[in-house]
């Protein structure tokens, strides 16, 4: 069975750009939870997507959004970057809700550059 | 706020020994705790899942142990290998909380 896949890997962008990453889970999961992981504040949860539906949101501003299409794959976006935006973004599936019985399997992620 | 915190400074250990992280968490009670490892460059990968009334669990050569007087968890890697070099993540899993990562601890074991 296939992993979870993200594209692009690497991206460049400069201040005040768009940018949308895709992210396709599992097959059969239907839970995509998306994080932020930079050196300073480690791995940081954005949000989590479940049948099309966001089930949880993590800490941060309305530039970061998300949406789950009707066969699982998500994508996340992040409007008017900033420098701090700069991290690697990892998706993340499983069967149901990430509860605390769930496993997550992680996807290698999207490295975002923000110059 | 809450937190869970893991020792910054990375741990170097000789081939053989016993490996022991240690995860230790502030301002909540999770009723789950979650370690993963994670290798440079990809994603983190699952390991083991303990419920605080586990107490301990086993998988192969890992062992966690959940003390929720202490408010800790302790992650030992029995007969450490090279291979087993990399960034292990505690971390309070989601559902009715917002999934929360430990900053890693980096386990570097000697030949």
């Amino acid at each position: 069975k296939a992993g979870v896949t993200q594209t692009p890997r690497y991206l460049i962008k400069t201040r005040g750009q768009q940018v949308t990453l895709s992210c396709s889970p599992i097959s059969g999961h239907r839970s995509v939870s998306w994080y932020q992981q930079t050196p300073g504040q480690g791995l940081q949860f954005l949000f989590e997507y479940f049948s099309e539906t966001q089930r949880n949101k993590g800490n941060f501003p309305g530039r970061f959004s998300g949406r789950q299409f009707s066969n699982s794959r998500s994508e996340m976006n992040v409007s008017t970057l900033e420098l701090g935006d700069s991290a690697l973004y990892l998706c993340a599936s499983s069967l149901e809700s990430s509860g605390e019985y769930n496993e997550q399997f992680f996807g290698p992620g999207t490295r975002l550059t923000v110059l | 706020s809450q937190k869970i915190e893991q020792n910054s400074e990375a741990l170097n250990i000789q081939e053989g020994k016993t490996a022991t992280l240690t995860c230790n968490y502030t301002n909540y009670s999770p009723a789950y705790l979650q370690w993963y490892r994670q290798d440079p460059g990809r994603g983190p990968v699952f390991l083991l899942l303990i419920r605080e009334n586990e107490k301990e669990k086993r998988k192969e050569r890992l062992k966690v142990t959940f003390d929720t007087t202490l408010k800790q968890s302790l992650f030992h890697i029995t007969a450490s290998q090279p291979a087993d070099s990399a960034t292990y993540l505690c971390a309070r899993p989601g559902g009715s909380y917002i999934p929360t990562f430990g900053r890693g601890t980096s386990l570097i074991v000697h030949p």
